[in-house]
């Protein structure tokens, strides 16, 4: 059974610091996926990792990939408020995503002044 | 937003009553997607379907069925509803271009 397990599952940090989300699966998968939710709202896609090794960019944050570890890394630099939300990572069922993904129980993230 | 509705977008019904959620998209995707999102345990596959009638099991399937009669729709039905399905269910769909899922809007049900 693919398992998905993230931490911290809470964060409150400051403005202006770092700070990385993990995730860890328990099955060979080479992709992996990041969203986004604010409250009441629906997921957002923020990354799709499809490779070890696999790094992406988006403003002030960056994921990573690493299938031999089994681990993904979200980092979040220079933290601002707008960032506050809930993270996800997932993983496809049998290493893809058309069949399903399994997710982690989500990073609820607080970035106060 | 892909192209995905669902409907209705609130519910609120009682113990034992079937509830219908109906997912529509427009852009004509082959897999299409039911989760449940529940406090503590962040998204759980109900079910997925691969074409027109062709649908699979996910982990969290009891007391869910569902049909996909034509490929823009995907229902969600619950026969007898229960407390413990009291939930915000997401649709979702693949999308081949980008190697990704795509989430509906949502629909919140509350079962009293």
């Amino acid at each position: 059974e693919l398992k998905v397990e993230q931490n911290p599952l809470f964060l409150s940090m400051q403005e202006g610091k770092n700070y990385t989300i993990y995730c860890n699966y328990s099955t060979t998968s080479d992709r992996l996926y990041w969203y986004r939710q604010d409250p009441g709202k629906s997921l957002e896609s923020l990354f799709v990792l499809l490779s070890n090794g696999a790094v992406k960019q988006e403003g002030r944050l960056m994921a990573s990939l690493d299938t031999k570890a089994r681990l993904s890394t979200l980092h979040i630099t220079a933290a601002v408020h707008d960032l506050s939300a809930t993270y996800f990572c997932a993983v496809g069922k049998r290493g893809g995503g058309a069949d399903g993904l399994t997710f982690g129980k989500g990073t609820h993230l607080i970035i106060q002044p | 937003d892909a192209g995905i509705t669902q409907s209705p977008r609130h519910k609120v019904t009682e113990t034992g009553t079937p509830v219908t959620l109906r997912c529509h998209q427009t852009e004509n995707h082959r897999y299409m997607y039911w989760y449940r999102q529940d406090p503590g345990h962040g998204l759980r596959l109900i079910h997925y379907s691969y074409g027109v009638k062709d649908t699979d099991k996910g982990e969290v399937s009891d007391g869910y069925s569902v049909s996909r009669s034509k490929t823009e729709d995907f229902l969600l039905t619950l026969e007898s509803a229960t407390s413990s399905q009291t939930s915000v269910y997401f649709c979702a769909i693949w999308a081949d271009t980008y190697n990704e899922q795509f989430f509906g809007p949502g629909t919140r049900l509350t079962v009293l």
